[in-house]
């Protein structure tokens, strides 16, 4: 079964509009990462938050994690037309490398 | 710039025919990962290794599939016989696990191969 389900599926904004993806869990963690993949391409990592940690910074990505919830989001601030692509969360049990992916969101970002 | 490379990018066979993907991992790292992605499943870890020894299969259709790595440079994933099934984008990924670490690390991919079974 999937460890992280997005949501939302889909979205779309305007460019210098703020786009926010919200991911669960299942597990306990040991940590989770945010994948972006442009069309046809592989996956980018973006991002890694530990479970101790509640918010990390990069760029214009802001992540938040929330273990009792078994949740994250991830906010991109003043969103390019370039930022359009799917978003993954991706999670994994402790003392294992494995990672699994959720299903994603698909962010269109119009000029 | 380091890379993970993949090839072939693009492959159309026959049902029935055997299919070699073939996977470059970046230098120097330790864990290797296939995945296959879909738009009906999504993406799904198929096997990966960590120091060129298998770790985890679970997610191969194991009649059909096998993994290996030859040596630390190379990574390749067998299909035989392929099935119109099989058809998706299959991905390498490579990272580096260090000892202490606790979960999973960072993951690089690759471009994919595009896989057509007809």
């Amino acid at each position: 079964s999937q460890q992280g389900e997005e949501d939302p599926q889909a979205l779309s904004i305007q460019e210098g509009e703020n786009a926010t993806m919200n991911c669960s869990y299942k597990t306990s963690i040991n940590n989770l990462q945010w994948y972006r993949q442009n069309s046809g391409r592989g996956l980018v990592h973006l991002i890694l938050i530990r479970s101790n940690e509640r918010e990390k910074h990069s760029g214009r990505l802001r992540v938040t994690l929330d273990t009792s919830k078994k949740s994250s989001s991830l906010l991109i601030t003043a969103s390019r037309a370039a930022d359009t692509a799917s978003y993954f969360c991706a999670t994994g049990p402790y003392n294992t490398d494995k990672l699994i992916f959720g299903t994603g969101t698909r962010l269109q970002v119009f000029p | 710039d380091a890379r993970v490379t993949q090839t072939p990018r693009h492959k159309v066979t026959e049902m029935g025919q055997e299919v070699t993907m073939r996977c470059q991992p970046i230098l120097g790292h330790n864990t290797v990962f296939w995945y296959r992605q879909t738009m009906m499943q999504g993406l799904e870890l198929l096997a990966y290794f960590r120091n060129r020894a298998p770790l985890d299969d679970s997610g191969m259709p194991k009649d059909r599939f096998s993994a290996e790595m030859p040596d630390a440079t190379l990574a390749t994933l067998k299909i035989q016989p392929s099935e119109p099934r099989d058809s998706a984008v299959y991905f390498c990924a490579s990272g580096f696990r260090g000892e202490g670490l606790a979960g999973p690390s960072t993951q690089y991919f690759g471009p994919g191969t595009r896989l057509t079974v007809l």
